[in-house]
């Protein structure tokens, strides 16, 4: 049973659009949620992370929204260059433990 | 800083041999954990060693195994392989234990193909 869903495994956006990557997640245990980046041949980076009792958090062209009551997050990236074509993962976690879904694959279209 | 090294980058083994991986956190990271990913599954929790301990364990046969040693290196073992344990290995280091008040930074990985 997976804890952490990411539906789409991959999303097509132009430049200057907005993406929006979605997760879905089943453990109500969760304390945080966390994105990761992750590029081809190199290990995942951390992107941004929201507490369980916030519903946005922003940074820079990076938003993440938090919406509970549906156990759903969104990563919204503003305006979105070629350079964040990547595969995007999101995390939970809760008890020391993480819990990835199995990622979106970005296209940035130049 | 030098950030994660992993060894080797690409591997390949047949059915029933074993194969052990390395990892070499960042300097001043105390903790190394150990991640399986494969298409479909995203990344898998394997266990994480803090000062030499496994701290925390996922739910993985026991054919997978791991050590820590004290300049905080990482080995991870896995015996007698299968068709199915053909991934890539990723670790992740940090200052304390992995968590959300400590980033895990992340080696680029140890493709295994197992044949």
């Amino acid at each position: 049973d997976q804890q952490v869903k990411q539906n789409s495994p991959s999303l097509s956006v132009q430049e200057g659009r907005i993406s929006i990557l979605n997760c879905d997640y089943t453990n109500s245990m969760f304390d945080y949620f966390l994105w990761y980046k992750k590029y081809p041949a190199e290990g995942p980076t951390f992107l941004i992370s929201i507490s369980s009792i916030k519903d946005k958090n922003e940074d820079g062209r990076f938003t993440v929204f938090l919406n509970k009551s549906a156990k759903h997050l969104s990563l919204h990236i503003v305006p979105s260059q070629p350079g964040d074509s990547a595969v995007y993962f999101c995390a939970g976690y809760y008890g020391q433990n993480f819990v990835f879904g199995p990622g979106t694959r970005l296209s940035v279209l130049p | 800083k030098a950030g994660v090294t992993q060894t080797p980058r690409y591997l390949i083994k047949t059915r029933g041999q074993q194969v052990t991986l390395s990892c070499s956190p960042i300097s001043g990271h105390r903790s190394v954990s150990w991640y399986q990913q494969t298409p479909g599954q995203g990344l898998q929790f394997l266990f994480e060693y803090f000062s030499e301990t496994q701290r925390n364990k996922g739910n993985f046969p026991g054919r997978f195994s791991g050590r820590q040693f004290s300049n905080s290196r990482s080995e991870m073992n896995v015996s007698t392989l299968e068709l199915g344990d053909s991934a890539l290995y990723l670790c992740a280091s940090s200052v304390g234990i992995a968590g959300v008040e400590h980033t895990q930074y992340f080696g680029p990985g140890t493709r295994l193909t197992v044949l």
